[in-house]
């Protein structure tokens, strides 16, 4: 069972866009909603996060958009930069007392065009 | 570098040997959580350790693998008879024992493993 559906998988925006990746979660007990950005042979690394207290946190040029009633959760990235251009993942995780481990998305191939 | 190291970087082995792979957590954590990829997949949580103690192992296979994470040295994670199914990318990732920051997880550069 999946528990945390990423969309799309590959992604292609142009220069000076908007990258816009979703996420949908089955597991109400998720309270932890971070975001990795991974280059090819690299490790992780952690983008943004969120808690679903609040239903938008911004940090530079990412926003993280949450709907709680919804499941939903979605990464922008505005005046998206060929650097940008990665495997992003969605996770999630359970603080109270679940499984302690991030639970991830299958990830989104972005790929920002010059 | 105070960031998650992991070593080797890359490890053949071949079907029937041992892997053991190698996770230092940043300076200061001592929460380690180990996680497997598989070619375009997204990670697996395998196994979280604090010092000494497994606290969740809910994601390991049960047979063949194990880890570690003793008083002294590095967090192990040690794959017995290894089979072309166990080739992927393992990382390990740490996180504080600062309560508000013990969420946030930093990730190692990973092991990639190839059982030939």
């Amino acid at each position: 069972q999946q528990q945390v559906k990423q969309s799309p998988q590959s992604l292609i925006v142009q220069k000076g866009g908007i990258s816009i990746i979703n996420c949908a979660y089955e597991n109400t007990a998720f309270d932890y909603f971070p975001w990795y950005q991974q280059f090819p042979g690299k490790g992780p690394a952690l983008l943004i996060a969120i808690r679903p207290d609040v239903s938008e946190k911004k940090e530079g040029r990412f926003t993280i958009s949450f709907n709680k009633s919804a499941k939903q959760f979605s990464l922008h990235i505005m005046d998206s930069q060929p650097g940008d251009s990665a495997t992003y993942f969605c996770a999630a995780r359970d603080s109270g007392g679940g499984a302690d481990g991030l639970t991830f998305g299958k990830g989104t191939h972005l790929i920002i065009q010059p | 570098n105070a960031g998650v190291m992991q070593n080797p970087r890359h490890l053949v082995r071949r079907r029937g040997q041992e892997a053991r792979l190698r996770c230092s957590p940043m300076k200061g954590h001592s929460h380690v959580y180990w996680y497997r990829q598989l070619p375009e997949e997204g990670l697996k949580f395998m196994v979280y350790l604090q010092k000494e103690n497994i606290i969740d192992e809910s994601g390991m296979p049960k047979e063949r693998f194990s880890a570690e994470f003793p008083k002294e040295g590095p967090s192990i994670l040690r794959i017995q008879q290894v089979v072309r199914g166990d080739s992927a990318a393992y990382f390990c990732a740490s996180s504080s024992e600062i309560s508000r920051d013990i969420e946030t997880q930093y990730f190692g550069p990973g092991t990639r493993l190839l059982v030939l």
